[in-house]
């Protein structure tokens, strides 16, 4: 079975910081990755797809890369709404759609 | 924007069976697949299923054959249905938009069932 692993699990960090958080894939799975923000008591919001697709309605301090079955989520320049959990999700049928299992986001 | 909300009994026994609507307003439930995730508490996300407007469907096999998933497109509700639930079925149940190849663009706010005797 498809298993995407993100690290890390949490991350500290300040406002103004660069960010980067990591999703590897145990099979490759094309560009059928996407990256959600979840913060407590609200519903996730899909912000990137397609790897690198910014949603609308995302701020452009969000971007996503790859390389092979490892994918990034870079935010460039922390902003105080921006401390959430984050899950990649590979969101094709077959295999299963699978999520990361998140990366927690803090404020320093 | 597609609005989406999810209703459920809030509260169920051990071996019985969860049933949950998600309406749809805002938007046409034709032409989309929609689908059910859910999040333990102080766990991850996860995928149960989707439905296509026209009522076929594919679950995560980790539930086995205990989801049933069904859309009404006159009433604008998708339902699931979990059979023989235990403790480790409480969770924040969510319906969404997407799946069938698609990401998830649109979200219900989630209702929480407690599995609990």
């Amino acid at each position: 079975a498809l298993q995407l692993t993100q690290f890390p699990s949490s991350l500290s960090a300040s406002v103004g910081d660069r960010v980067t958080i990591t999703c590897r894939a145990s099979q490759g799975i094309r560009d059928s990755l996407a990256w959600y923000q979840h913060k407590p008591g609200k519903s996730p919001i899909l912000l990137i797809y397609g790897v690198s697709n910014l949603e609308p309605g995302t701020p452009s301090r969000f971007s996503g890369s790859a390389s092979e079955t490892e994918f990034s989520l870079t935010i460039s320049s922390l902003q105080p709404e921006d401390f959430a959990t984050y899950y990649c999700q590979y969101f094709n049928s077959y295999p299963p759609i699978t999520f990361g299992q998140g990366t927690r986001l803090d404020i320093k | 924007q597609t609005h989406l909300q999810e209703s459920g009994p809030g509260l169920i026994k051990p071996s019985e069976t969860l049933s949950l609507t998600c309406t749809v307003s805002g938007g046409s439930i034709t032409s989309y697949y929609w689908s059910w995730i859910r999040q333990p508490p102080g766990k991850g996300l996860e995928f149960i299923g989707y439905v296509y407007f026209s009522g076929s469907t594919y679950h995560n096999p980790s539930l086995r054959s205990r989801v049933t998933m069904s859309v009404d497109t006159s009433k604008m509700q998708i339902s699931l249905r979990l059979s023989s639930v235990t403790a480790a079925d409480t969770a924040v149940y969510y319906c969404a938009r997407g799946g069938g190849g698609l990401p998830m663009r649109d979200w219900g706010p989630g209702s929480l069932v407690t599995v609990s005797a």
